[in-house]
């Protein structure tokens, strides 16, 4: 059973960089039959897809968020992290790091989720 | 972006009752539509997936349908663990989005 976790700081001031690590157990990160992804929730709100990333490092972001948004993976620790850089209050969120399966096109493992709140 | 809207946004209904819950794509999607469910302060679990596909481990009490644009849920007789906020996602294309969910309240 995969199993993910996210980790990093709950608190971030504004027009610094939020970032977040989400650690894969269970399973191996360099599976061909998973991108690994992110997916925020404002307090009260729905949910908003941040982007993924394949094992091999290819990357795809939402265009809302793509000139703030790095996605990286380190195979070697199983893990994969969040950069969202100059965030605003806007960027309060609950985030999520989820596995979506490449081969039936869904998120089907979540971790807890984090609440990043960003504040001075 | 494909916008998702779900209805209704909230619905309350009793214990024993049936639910449908619907979610229309503004453009055609095929079947590339999950369901989701969300409970207080807990990560989203798929329902379904593939517009009509019950995730192993699922209750059978629940069934989707749907092709093209409209899509829907449907809950056959409600237990008090479904209470919660339900939400559709198209993966037809990037980037993914959700509907703005549902939220079935006990009446």
């Amino acid at each position: 059973q995969v199993q993910l976790q996210e980790s990093g700081p709950g608190l971030v001031k504004p027009s610094q960089t939020l970032s977040l690590t989400c650690t894969v157990s269970g399973g191996s990160i360099s599976s061909g039959d998973s991108y690994w992804s992110w997916i925020r929730q404002p307090p009260g709100k729905g949910l908003e897809w941040i982007g993924y990333i394949y094992y091999s490092g290819s990357a795809y972001y939402n265009p809302s968020l793509e000139s703030r948004v790095t996605i990286s993976i380190d195979t070697s620790q199983n893990q994969f992290s969040l950069k969202l850089s100059s965030v605003t209050a806007a960027d309060t969120a609950v985030y999520y790091c989820a596995r979506h399966s490449s081969t039936s096109s869904y998120f089907d493992y979540w971790g807890q989720g984090t609440l990043v709140t960003v504040s001075s | 972006d494909i916008h998702m809207t779900q209805s209704p946004s909230s619905l309350s209904a009793s214990v024993g009752d049936r639910v449908t819950i619907t979610c229309r794509a503004s453009q055609s999607i095929s079947n590339y539509l999950n369901w989701y469910q969300q409970k207080l302060g807990k990560a989203p679990k798929l329902l379904i997936y593939a517009a009509s596909s019950l995730q192993s481990g699922v209750p059978s009490r629940f069934s989707g349908s749907g092709f093209g644009v409209d899509f829907t849920l449907t809950i056959s007789s409600l237990q008090p663990e479904d209470f919660a906020t339900y939400y559709c996602q198209q993966s037809y294309i990037t980037p993914q989005t959700f509907g703005q969910g549902t939220k079935l309240e006990i009446k």
